[in-house]
C-alpha cells in the first residue's frame, strides 16, 4: 500500500512570496494533519483535516491555512513567507478516528526562504 | 511550557545491549502515545504505539512501558542494531485532540558496532 505523499521535496522561496505543499494520503486514510520541524521548535502542530473540514488548529498564524479535497488529499499555504518559516512541513494522515489513531508521516516538504 | 520532555538530547549503546529512551509528559488527559525514529532528510517512521488502558505494548524488539502516576513512558531496544541510530521521538495526544499530537524534542540514539 503506498504510503503518504508530498510534494514538492524541496523549494526556495523568496520573502513575501506565497507557496503550497501538496500531500495524498494513504489510501482509505480521511485525516490529514501537517506538522513544521524546525530545529528550535522541534515538531509542531500546524492543522488537521477530516471530511475536508478543518477539526483542529494548532498556534500559528493566519498566513499559515490548509485545505482537504473530497478524495482525501490535502493542501497547504502559507502567504508572506518570512525567513523564519523556513522548515521541513510534514503531512501525517490517520484513518480519522477522534483520538488513538497512529499518524503516519511522509518525506516531508523542505521549504527555504530566502 | 514543554507539555512533553525527552530530557536526554543523546544516548550512545553498545551494539547487542538494551538501548531505553525516556520520556516524561505534564498534561493528564494525555491518553495516547507514539514512538517515532526519524533518520535525517526523512520524515518520521512510526515504530509503536501505547494507550493509557494498558501499561506496556511489545512488538518484536520494541517495547513500551507507560507509568501513568508518574506521567512517563520508555521505549527499550532489545538487542540495539546499528540500523537503530537515528532521532527518536515520542508524542502524545488526548481525547477530542484528534491527529494533533504533542512532540517531545528527540533522543539521537547511536548504536555502536
Amino acid at each position: 500500500k503506498a504510503g503518504v505523499t508530498q510534494t514538492p521535496r524541496y523549494l526556495i522561496k523568496t520573502r513575501g512570496q506565497q507557496v503550497t505543499l501538496s500531500c495524498s494520503p494513504i489510501s482509505g486514510h480521511r485525516s490529514v494533519s501537517w506538522y513544521q520541524q524546525t530545529p528550535g521548535q522541534g515538531l509542531q502542530f500546524l492543522f488537521e483535516y477530516f471530511s475536508e473540514t478543518q477539526r483542529n488548529k494548532g498556534n500559528f498564524p493566519g498566513r499559515f491555512s490548509g485545505r482537504q479535497f473530497s478524495n482525501s488529499r490535502s493542501e497547504m499555504n502559507v502567504s508572506t513567507l518570512e525567513l523564519g518559516d523556513s522548515a521541513l512541513y510534514l503531512c501525517a494522515s490517520s484513518p480519522g478516528s477522534v483520538s488513538g489513531n497512529t499518524i503516519y508521516f511522509g518525506e516531508g516538504s523542505w521549504l527555504t526562504v530566502v | 511550557d514543554q507539555q512533553v520532555k525527552q530530557n536526554s538530547p543523546s544516548l550512545s549503546v553498545q551494539e547487542g545491549r538494551i538501548s531505553i529512551l525516556n520520556c516524561d509528559y505534564t498534561n493528564s488527559m494525555f491518553d495516547y502515545f507514539l514512538w517515532y525514529k526519524k533518520y535525517p532528510a526523512e520524515g518520521p517512521t512510526f515504530l509503536i504505539s501505547i494507550s493509557s488502558i494498558k501499561d506496556k505494548n511489545e512488538d518484536g524488539r520494541f517495547t513500551v512501558f507507560l507509568n501513568k502516576s508518574a506521567k512517563h513512558l520508555s521505549l527499550h531496544i532489545v538487542p540495539s542494531q546499528p540500523g537503530d541510530s537515528a532521532v527518536y521521538f515520542c508524542a502524545a495526544s488526548a481525547l477530542n485532540y484528534g491527529q494533533n499530537f504533542v512532540f517531545g524534542p528527540g533522543t539521537r540514539l547511536s548504536v555502536l558496532p
